[in-house]
């Protein structure tokens, strides 16, 4: 069955702490990989996504996330938090086959110290 | 920078009530989905659109739902007879013109039903 796990439900880092947001997913063919972002009362925002190639990625406000087939994995990193990044993350996978639907994980709270 | 819209931002009815909600998709794209979040629950599938018909959809998007491209501009989600259990956050989203599948869907800001 295709899903996408990511196991951390909340995390807290200290501003100017580094970030890593694990997911995992399970799908049959080869996946599109898209990480989104969520603040609270706000829509769903593109951070990056991946497709083919380099499996290093940038996005946007600074993320990155790497692609490891083997692992099949598609953890998301910020090298220095910023207060602004408190939101929630979604990773969410998806394929040509599929007519195009999403498949969500359950998404990842992320709190910001002072 | 072009962007999905959505109206209402929230919305309130009574069970039992028929509720549109509307969304313009980006202009120049072809497909648009809607999706659903029940308050701290996952982002869900509901259904994709593509050239007046529906693509696919999922077990959610039973017979109370449906969908319509009205003019060249809107993409509406009709829910027939609200349920409590409709209550949620509905986003649209649309992508293209490119391949079909997961081209990359921009989401809207989301409408917020609540069914009493």
């Amino acid at each position: 069955a295709q899903s996408v796990t990511q196991p951390d439900i909340h995390i807290t880092v200290s501003e100017g702490a580094s970030l890593e947001l694990r997911c995992n997913y399970s799908y049959g063919a080869t996946p599109y990989l898209f990480w989104y972002v969520q603040s609270p009362g706000q829509g769903l925002q593109l951070l990056l996504k991946y497709f083919s190639g380099d499996t290093l990625v940038q996005g946007i406000k600074g993320f990155e996330a790497e692609f490891k087939r083997s692992q099949s994995s598609f953890n998301l990193r910020k090298p220095s938090v910023h207060w602004s990044d408190a939101a929630e993350y979604f990773c969410a996978v998806g394929g040509r086959g599929s007519q195009g639907n999403l498949i969500f994980g359950k998404g990842t709270k992320l709190s910001v110290k002072p | 920078e072009p962007e999905v819209t959505q109206t209402p931002s929230h919305q309130v009815t009574q069970m039992g009530q028929e509720v549109i909600l509307r969304c313009v998709p980006i202009s120049n794209h072809l497909y648009f989905y809607w999706y659903r979040q029940i308050l701290g629950q996952k982002v869900e599938f509901l259904v994709s659109f593509y050239n007046n018909e529906i693509s696919e959809k999922s077990e959610i998007f039973d017979d109370q739902f449906s969908v319509e491209r009205p003019d060249g501009s809107n993409f509406t989600l009709k829910i027939r007879s609200t349920k409590l259990e409709d209550s949620a956050m509905y986003f649209c989203a649309s992508s293209g013109p490119g391949l079909a599948g997961a081209e990359t869907q921009y989401f809207g800001p989301g409408t917020r039903l609540l069914v009493l």
